[in-house]
């Protein structure tokens, strides 16, 4: 399948300061890609849509100010936890569709641990 | 509200065949059928998707009854690596990527 990869896997802040999660797609380009959370013991929920070079499409309850999004490529979206709180510590997953892809498969990240202290 | 509904826990003995029913009753003629897995802090790892014919590829089969209401995903020879959280998730392309995620099945092969 095709690969998509985040990075970090895995950080640790301190509470007041800003997070940014890449993710890309390695081999194919991707018109659209989804951020998601996971808390512990829990599935996952989607965050938001980000479409290459357009504003992000955040899900209801998901604050877009806190929670900013940049797609600026085909290949690289960030996710940036600003201001993180403790309560903000999650399991951050992004996955990526298009492209080659079509419209019938989408290829998920392996994740980034957030812990905020 | 969840489209599936999955039974919230399986085992399954290292060899055999794990059987993993979905119920998606009011699911609409446009609606694929996918299965994803998730190994324990791991992402979504995808293993197969339908829309009304049975599906087979390397890791799986997919069983979609006639009606559509349900379907059953089947691992033919479960080994150790296999034991994660199984989502069955039903959606448009209209609608692609923007996966909705239910609670799952936790299978757990055991040797």
């Amino acid at each position: 399948g095709a690969v998509v990869s985040q990075h970090p896997s895995w950080v640790i802040c301190k509470s007041g300061t800003s997070v940014k999660i890449e993710c890309r797609s390695l081999d194919f380009q991707a018109t659209t890609m989804f951020w998601y959370r996971q808390f512990p013991k829990q599935s996952l929920m989607l965050m938001a849509t980000s479409n290459e070079g357009s504003k992000a499409t955040y899900e209801q309850g998901v604050e877009k100010d806190k929670f900013l999004i940049n797609h600026a490529s085909l290949t690289l979206s960030t996710l940036t936890v600003t201001s993180a709180h403790p309560e903000d510590s999650s399991f951050y997953i992004c996955s990526a569709a298009g492209g080659r892809l079509g419209n019938t498969e989408a290829f998920f990240g392996q994740g980034t641990r957030l812990t905020v202290v | 509200d969840a489209k599936t509904t999955q039974p919230t826990s399986m085992d399954c003995a290292e060899g055999r065949a794990a059987n993993l029913p979905c119920n998606h009753s009011t699911i609409s003629g446009n609606e694929y059928v996918y299965w994803y897995r998730q190994i324990h802090s791991q992402g979504p790892q995808y293993i197969i998707h339908g829309l009304k014919n049975n599906e087979t590829n390397e890791m799986a089969s997919l069983i979609i009854t006639e009606d559509r209401k349900s379907s059953t995903l089947i691992l033919p020879h479960a080994t150790l690596r296999d034991t994660a959280v199984y989502y069955c998730i039903v959606m448009t392309t209209d609608s692609w990527g923007k996966f909705q995620f239910g609670a799952g099945t936790q299978v757990v092969v055991t040797p």
